[in-house]
This record gives structure tokens, C-alpha cells and sequence, in this order.
């Protein structure tokens, strides 16, 4: 177990509604990255935040948004959900931005 | 162009069989590499990080090839529990780039 969690486990949406998914980080990791994963794809880099300020983003829109706490778990939020948006949502915690990254279960997001 | 391209298979072998697999990156400055693993609907994980003189653990090798831009991992007396998909994994700065994944079924 690498010790990151995520909740929810699964979320149903339908389109236009908002999501916010959680993150709790490995005790003593201070960043935390977003990643997109879509049935039969690879992650796909959403952002990273390193000590509550966002240290990197991928080619998302604004509607995913983020944020990372004092005790740096974290949250991304997701406006406007869209029907492409179904995927695995996937969080990792590392010590540094530029340590290994070690992914927490996910949250299966489905937009009807 | 992908940064990460990977064969995506299936490598279907028997057990006891050596695999292998590459794949290429597109990001020179690169400095970091590994190989992850995931399983069916869970999460990756952390397989092997990849060296430039090539590291072995275990049954798994993993090379790389920094003039060709390519990384390697071989299985060798491959297990039914090996069975899955590897992911490709370059670190070009803060983030991972991965590869959409080689799968591999290990079958009796």
C-alpha cells in the first residue's frame, strides 16, 4: 500500500454538473499530482501542486481546478462535466516535485 | 507526435516465456524513467525505475537507450501473476508522461 487515498471510489454525474474529488497524500509528501486516465489510455497529466501552490499544469481546460491543503491533501474540481470526462482520476504524492510519484486507487468518475 | 509511444500488444506467452517490450519518448532533456504496472482498474504502480547502465530486479530487466530514445523491459520465466499492463513512464520535469501501456497475459 503507498499509503495515498482518494475518495469517492466511484461517482456517477450527469453533464453540466460539477465534481470534487479528494486526495489525502502520504505522511510526509508535500506534493501531489492530478492525472486523467481514459479506458485504454495512459495518465494524462492534469497539474501538480507542491506546498499549496500549483506547480505545473497540463492541456486542460480551466473547468479542472485544484487545490492543496496544510496538511496537503488535496482536491480537484470539475465544472461543467462533460460527457468526455468519464475516466479514472488518479492522484500521486511524492516528497518533491521531482521524487517518485506513488499513485493512490483513484475515483472512477462517470458522466451520463 | 506522442511524447510517450508504446507497442499497446497483447504479448500473449506462455509461462516459463521471456518478453520483451520498448518504447520510445520524444523529450531528449529527459532525465528520469520507469517502468509501472497496473492491473486491471487499479491503480499503477511503481515497477522499476530505469537507469542509463540498466538495472535488473528480479526477473525483470529494464535498459536504456538515450541515443535512440528508447527504453526497454524484458520478463524472463514469466509468471501467471505477471500478467497485466506496463506502463512506459518518462520524467521530463514535474510531471510523468506515460505511454498508453503494453499488455501482457501469461497463460498455464
Amino acid at each position: 500500500e503507498t499509503g495515498v487515498t482518494q475518495s469517492p471510489t466511484h461517482l456517477i454525474k450527469t453533464r453540466g454538473q460539477q465534481v470534487t474529488l479528494r486526495c489525502s497524500s502520504q505522511s510526509g509528501h508535500n506534493t501531489v499530482s492530478w492525472y486523467q486516465q481514459a479506458l485504454g489510455q495512459g495518465p494524462q497529466f492534469i497539474f501538480q501542486y507542491y506546498r499549496e501552490e500549483e506547480n505545473g499544469r497540463g492541456n486542460f481546460p480551466p473547468r479542472f481546478s485544484g487545490l492543496q491543503f496544510p496538511n496537503y491533501s488535496s482536491e480537484l474540481n470539475v465544472n461543467a462535466l462533460e460527457l468526455d470526462d468519464s475516466a479514472l482520476y488518479l492522484c500521486a504524492s511524492s516528497p518533491s516535485s521531482s521524487d517518485t510519484q506513488y499513485f493512490g486507487p483513484g475515483t472512477r468518475l462517470t458522466v451520463l | 507526435r506522442k511524447e510517450v509511444e508504446q507497442d499497446p500488444g497483447p504479448f500473449n506467452v506462455p509461462e516459463g516465456a521471456t518478453v520483451a517490450f520498448n518504447c520510445t519518448y520524444s523529450n531528449s532533456a529527459s532525465q528520469s524513467f520507469f517502468w509501472y504496472r497496473q492491473d486491471c482498474r487499479k491503480e499503477p504502480k511503481l515497477l522499476m525505475s530505469v537507469y542509463s547502465s540498466g538495472n535488473e530486479d528480479g526477473r525483470f530487466t529494464a535498459q536504456l537507450n538515450r541515443a535512440s530514445q528508447y527504453i526497454s523491459l524484458l520478463i524472463r520465466d514469466s509468471k501467471l501473476s505477471d500478467s497485466a499492463t506496463y506502463l512506459c513512464v518518462v520524467n521530463p520535469d514535474y510531471k510523468l508522461s506515460f505511454g498508453a501501456g503494453t499488455t501482457v497475459t501469461v497463460r498455464a
